[in-house]
């Protein structure tokens, strides 16, 4: 079964500055996606950025991008300029191709982001 | 285009009782997934739907836990007989089919005394 890793609970950044958060994962498919979810206080999920395994270039949404290192299994996201708004919970998400088992996302353990002024 | 929509956002029941906790996905996806959260944890999946169908509910408790979507209308994941340990946060995702991304909703909260 695929597992998702994060392997920091916890998190700090400076107002302004960049912070990135690791996301390591377990699977035996060549095929499939990955996910950061932000939960902030008011608990909703909310997408940040998404990266098919089949494309080699790294995602990225504004201030938002990820290290996506595909034969070390590893899915980093950095959060540039960070701001107040980006303190909250961040879970990297795997899910399999439709045509692989468990189609349904495995949410690591998430890594809480402070921020600070 | 109305979100994942979930009711109650609130819900306590009594040792017990019943919960039944509904989800509408955004309009177009026919896709549903029910997810478990408990204080400082992540999500865990619970079951995944298409109308009509479980396609996958690995992750549903063996008794007390059943979740349907009906051809028309809302899906409802229901706990019989609630414990305590089922106090959790109830989140409900959606997607128009495999291969997409999925949307969540705001959560269901409950609670169990």
């Amino acid at each position: 079964a695929q597992t998702v890793t994060q392997s920091q609970p916890e998190m700090s950044v400076q107002e302004a500055e960049t912070v990135t958060l690791s996301c390591t994962y377990d699977t035996s498919e060549s095929d499939y996606y990955l996910f950061w979810y932000k939960q902030p206080p008011s608990r909703q999920m909310i997408l940040v950025i998404r990266q098919e395994a089949y494309k080699q270039q790294n995602a990225t949404e504004n201030r938002f991008s990820v290290n996506f290192q595909k034969a070390a299994k590893s899915f980093s996201l950095k959060i540039s300029d960070s701001q107040l708004g980006d303190a909250a919970m961040y879970f990297c998400a795997y899910r399999n191709s439709p045509m692989g088992n468990n189609n349904d996302m495995r949410f690591g353990a998430g890594t809480r982001l402070t921020v600070k002024p | 285009n109305a979100g994942v929509m979930q009711n109650p956002r609130h819900l306590v029941r009594r040792r017990g009782q019943e919960a039944r906790l509904r989800c509408s996905p955004m309009k177009g996806h026919s896709h549903v997934y029910w997810y478990r959260q408990l204080p400082e944890e992540g999500l865990k999946f619970m079951v995944y739907l298409q109308k009509e169908n479980i396609i996958d509910e690995s992750g549903m408790p063996k008794e007390r836990f059943s979740a349907e979507f009906p051809k028309e209308g809302p899906s409802i994941l229901r706990i019989q007989q609630v414990v305590r340990g089922d106090s959790a946060a109830y989140f409900c995702a959606s997607s128009p089919g495999q291969s997409n991304t999925i949307y969540f909703g705001e959560g269901s909260w409950l609670t169990v005394v």
